[in-house]
């Protein structure tokens, strides 16, 4: 079975510090796709990646970057000087099965907190 | 485009009520999921639906908890005798049939509060 963990529960930062939030997977699928989403104090879900499994390329997006590891089964997600914006709650999720739509797994989430 | 709507927001039911949950997807997309999303919690996938079709229906609760998505309108999450145990939120995603496009868009939930 499928199975995300984020062992991090709560994260406080200061304004400007790096910040790593970690995941890591289980699944047995050959093919699947992972997902990061983040969930802002108004409560709305917004997708921020989604890498499929064949694509190890780390990602960077502005601040935003994705380390992706197959060897240790890790998609970690790393902001570059934090903003009080970027607080939120942040999921990484998981495709439940190798086909590309279908339900996600997701894992408990990270709360980070950006103090000015 | 218009994203994913969801409506109610916010819905506040006594114990023993129905609770009716809608959901449209975005324009174009024909697969919905519903997943509940507990206090402190993560999202829990419910229901995923094709349109007049239940894919899968693993993570709904087996009594008091339907599902469906017709093919003209929304999509419907209904909970009948509601409890308190029900409060939570819940947000429908839904995506595009064609492959390659897999993101998952969500709604903004609705908040469900039994009392």
């Amino acid at each position: 079975a499928q199975k995300v963990t984020q062992a991090q529960t709560e994260i406080s930062v200061v304004e400007k510090e790096d910040v790593t939030l970690d995941c890591v997977y289980e699944t047995r699928d050959t093919t699947y796709y992972l997902f990061w989403y983040k969930q802002p104090p108004s409560g709305e879900l917004v997708f921020l990646i989604r890498r499929n499994s064949f694509d190890e390329q780390n990602e960077i997006s502005g601040r935003y970057s994705w380390n992706f590891q197959k060897s240790t089964s890790s998609f970690n997600f790393t902001i570059t000087a934090s903003q009080v914006v970027d607080s939120a709650v942040y999921f990484c999720a998981l495709s439940k099965s190798n086909s590309g739509n279908t339900p996600l797994v997701f894992g408990k989430g990270t709360r980070l907190s950006v103090i000015a | 485009n218009a994203g994913v709507m969801q409506n109610p927001r916010h819905l506040v039911r006594r114990r023993g009520q129905e609770a009716r949950l809608r959901c449209s997807p975005m324009k174009g997309h024909s697969h919905v999921y519903w997943y509940r999303q507990l206090p402190e919690e993560g999202l829990k996938f419910m229901v995923y639906l094709q349109k007049e079709n239940i894919i899968d229906e693993s993570g709904m609760p087996k009594e008091r908890f339907s599902a469906e998505f017709p093919k003209e309108g929304p999509s419907i999450l209904r909970i009948q005798q509601v409890v308190r145990g029900d409060s939570a939120a819940y947000f429908c995603a839904s995506s595009h049939a064609t492959s390659g496009t897999y993101e998952q868009y969500f709604g903004p939930g609705t908040r469900l509060t039994v009392t």
